[in-house]
């Protein structure tokens, strides 16, 4: 059964770097998302993408991050200057008929 | 806005004993609510859509649009089902979702 993947699995950085993180979601999927959970938190929703272009982010989803698809397969989130409040995990998801398929995730850990 | 609620932090119960985890929503139009179960160390997983109405792994849970509740429900939990659930709601296809906190589930022996 196909499955989104993601890389890394674990990133660490210092805080000012720039990271991206990458998934490839499941091929005939046409939504893309990324959501984030701090620790002990709950899961919260960062952005959507359809059709080559963001449909719906989120108050998080400030002018430091990011998303593309640079190719077919590829869907990556870029943070250009990290703080140490990104400090999560990362998920993306892909759709189809309403249902969301999730990646592992990305342990991002800023220092 | 779509809130989603879910008032137990950590559930434990007995092997064998029913469970219940509860899910309250709010939302003024038709919502899409799903239950998504993540084991230790695992991705989420899809676990129950309400639309479908199927039974997964024993775990049933009804849309009710009175009480705005979508209740997880087991008449008999097994220990592989200790895991995290969430409920989560999305207000259309391709609309992000929107998670409860979750549950710890713990079944013990």
């Amino acid at each position: 059964e196909p499955e989104v993947t993601q890389t890394p699995s674990h990133q660490v950085t210092q805080m000012g770097q720039e990271v991206i993180l990458r998934c490839v979601p499941i091929s005939n999927h046409l939504y893309f998302y990324w959501y984030r959970q701090i620790l002990g938190q709950k899961v919260e929703f960062l952005v959507s993408f359809y059709n080559n272009e963001i449909s719906e982010k989120s108050e998080i989803f400030d002018d430091q991050f990011s998303v593309e698809r640079p190719d077919g397969s590829n869907f990556t989130l870029k943070i250009r200057s990290t703080k140490l409040e990104d400090s999560a995990m990362y998920f993306c998801a892909s759709s189809v008929n309403y249902e969301q398929y999730f990646g592992p995730g990305t342990r991002l850990t800023v220092t | 806005a779509q809130r989603v609620t879910q008032p137990e932090k950590l559930l434990s119960v007995f092997k064998g004993a029913p469970v219940e985890l509860k899910c309250n929503y709010s939302y003024s139009g038709s919502p899409e609510l799903f239950w998504y179960v993540q084991y230790s160390r695992q991705r989420l997983q899809l676990l129950l859509r309400h639309i479908s109405r199927e039974s997964i792994k024993g775990f049933t849970a009804d849309l009710n649009k009175g009480e705005t509740s979508f209740h997880l429900k087991k008449p008999f939990a097994q220990e592989e089902d200790s895991a995290m659930y969430y409920c989560a709601l999305s207000t259309g296809g391709g609309n992000k979702l929107t998670f409860g906190t979750g549950t710890q589930l713990k079944v013990e022996l």
